[in-house]
């Protein structure tokens, strides 16, 4: 089956800009969650979706938001974009409410997002 | 509060040699511990994970991982290195009280000499 989707899988932004990236997860997959990845910094939790609501969220300003459809499918935002929003933006999803613990999250490919 | 420690930025081994990337870990509760793997230029993928079952738990790609409560540590291993394991490797830990978000290590360079 299909595997986790991310669009676009680049994309260029100007300093002050928004962008919106999307996750499609796996077809069955209710959890979704995205994680902002750097060299600096590495892997940091943004924020975790399950049935439309969000149930934790990572420490990043409130210029970063997302929102999970009733299908699932998840989209985040980045308003006023900064040099150092640059990083690759990796969504993951899973089975059930507890499936991060006990199945693992599926990683999509990431968006590379690079604020110029 | 949870946290994980990847005791190698750097790995190198010879093609067909043992591979031991290290990592000890925090967690106040019970946790799961998860390894991935990146490839360049692609997502992350699931090797194994232990959720307190068996402690020695085997995964795709011949990679096994011991978890040791009393050193707190869930070590990951292969028997015989090859080349397309070149990547770069992460120690996951998550707790089960209910923050559903990963604790990801800094990260392992596995570098695999022919």
């Amino acid at each position: 089956k299909a595997g986790v989707t991310q669009t676009p899988r680049y994309l260029i932004k100007t300093r002050g800009q928004q962008v919106t990236l999307s996750c499609s997860p796996i077809s069955g997959h209710r959890s979704v969650s995205w994680y902002q990845q750097t060299p600096g910094q590495g892997l940091q939790f943004l924020f975790e979706y399950f049935s439309e609501t969000q149930r934790n969220k990572g420490n990043f300003p409130g210029r970063f938001s997302g929102r999970q459809f009733s299908n699932s499918r998840s989209e985040m935002n980045v308003s006023t974009l900064e040099l150092g929003d640059s990083a690759l933006y990796l969504c993951a999803s899973s089975l059930d409410q507890r499936g991060y613990l006990t199945y693992g999250y599926t990683f999509g490919s990431g968006t590379r997002l690079t604020v110029v | 509060a949870q946290s994980v420690t990847q005791l190698d930025s750097h790995v190198s081994v010879s093609e067909g040699t043992p591979v031991l990337l290290r990592c000890n870990y925090s967690s106040s509760y019970s946790p799961s511990l998860f390894w991935y793997v990146q490839h360049p230029n692609k997502g992350l993928q699931l090797l194994l994970k232990y959720t307190s079952a068996a402690t020695l738990v085997k995964g795709i790609n011949g990679f096994e991982a011991e978890f040791k409560k009393s050193e707190t540590s869930f070590h990951l291993t292969k028997p015989s290195a090859h080349m397309s394991d070149a990547a770069e490797y992460f120690c996951v830990v998550s707790d089960s009280s209910g923050t559903y978000k990963y604790i990801f290590g800094t990260g392992t360079r596995l570098k695999v000499l022919a």
